[in-house]
């Protein structure tokens, strides 16, 4: 069973800042499946990207994906008032795993 | 739009079962892999299980197996997750979701509280 490890646990930023989040797997992902989602206080979680680097439908293109075999990155460019949330990267692999998660945070 | 909507908060005893309904609206019901998630107070997301689009075939968490159960209708659209034998460690708030090797849409989440 694949296991992601997120990093770091709370990222404290500024708005305009960029933001770089780092998911790490035990195993190689298969071709890539793996997504990021944005999630706010008593909401449910979002998809932002899928297949590591595909934003998906509606996500502003501040926010990128990169990685592949173990190491992948989500990136926010500038951050937006509205971005300081928690951020979960999801593996599909013989299983499903989540990561722990990160926290963007006002500094 | 493609929707799913939660049945509402559930408090139950322990050892009993909590049975959580997801109806989806705004596309074809029988094209989607269907899966259930939750998030303990505080917590991660924990991925439960997985159900086909015919209901056939279901896939469940390692942890939960022997405990939990997906169906679906497709007459009403709906998909169902029971949980049985239920703990405190299982009240969270219970999601469902659409989609094989990632999620979207997610239902609003439905929380369930085990206590005595």
């Amino acid at each position: 069973e694949i296991v992601l490890t997120q990093s770091p646990g709370t990222l404290s930023l500024s708005p305009g800042e960029r933001a770089t989040l780092s998911c790490r797997a035990s195993q190689s992902v298969i071709s890539n499946y793996l997504a990021w989602y944005q999630q706010k206080p008593g909401q449910a979680p979002r998809l932002l990207i899928y297949g590591a680097s595909s934003r998906a439908t509606g996500i502003p293109d501040r926010f990128s994906g990169s990685g592949s075999g173990t190491d992948f990155t989500l990136t926010i460019s500038r951050l937006e008032p509205e971005d300081f949330a928690v951020y979960y990267c999801q593996q599909y692999g013989s299983s499903v795993a989540f990561g722990q998660g990160t926290k963007v945070e006002i500094k | 739009q493609v929707q799913l909507v939660q049945s509402g908060a559930e408090v139950k005893k322990p050892g009993a079962s909590v049975k959580v309904s997801c109806k989806a609206s705004g596309y074809t019901f029988t094209s989607y892999y269907m899966n259930w998630v939750r998030q303990a107070p505080g917590q991660g997301l924990e991925w439960m299980g997985i159900i086909s689009p015919t209901g056939r075939n279901t896939t469940y968490a390692q942890k939960l197996q022997g405990r939990i159960t997906m169906t679906r209708d497709t007459s009403t659209s709906t998909v169902y997750m029971e949980l049985s034998s239920l703990r405190s460690e299982d009240t969270a708030v219970y999601y469902c979701a659409a989609g094989y090797f990632w999620f979207d849409p997610w239902g609003q989440g439905t929380l369930v509280t085990v206590s005595s």
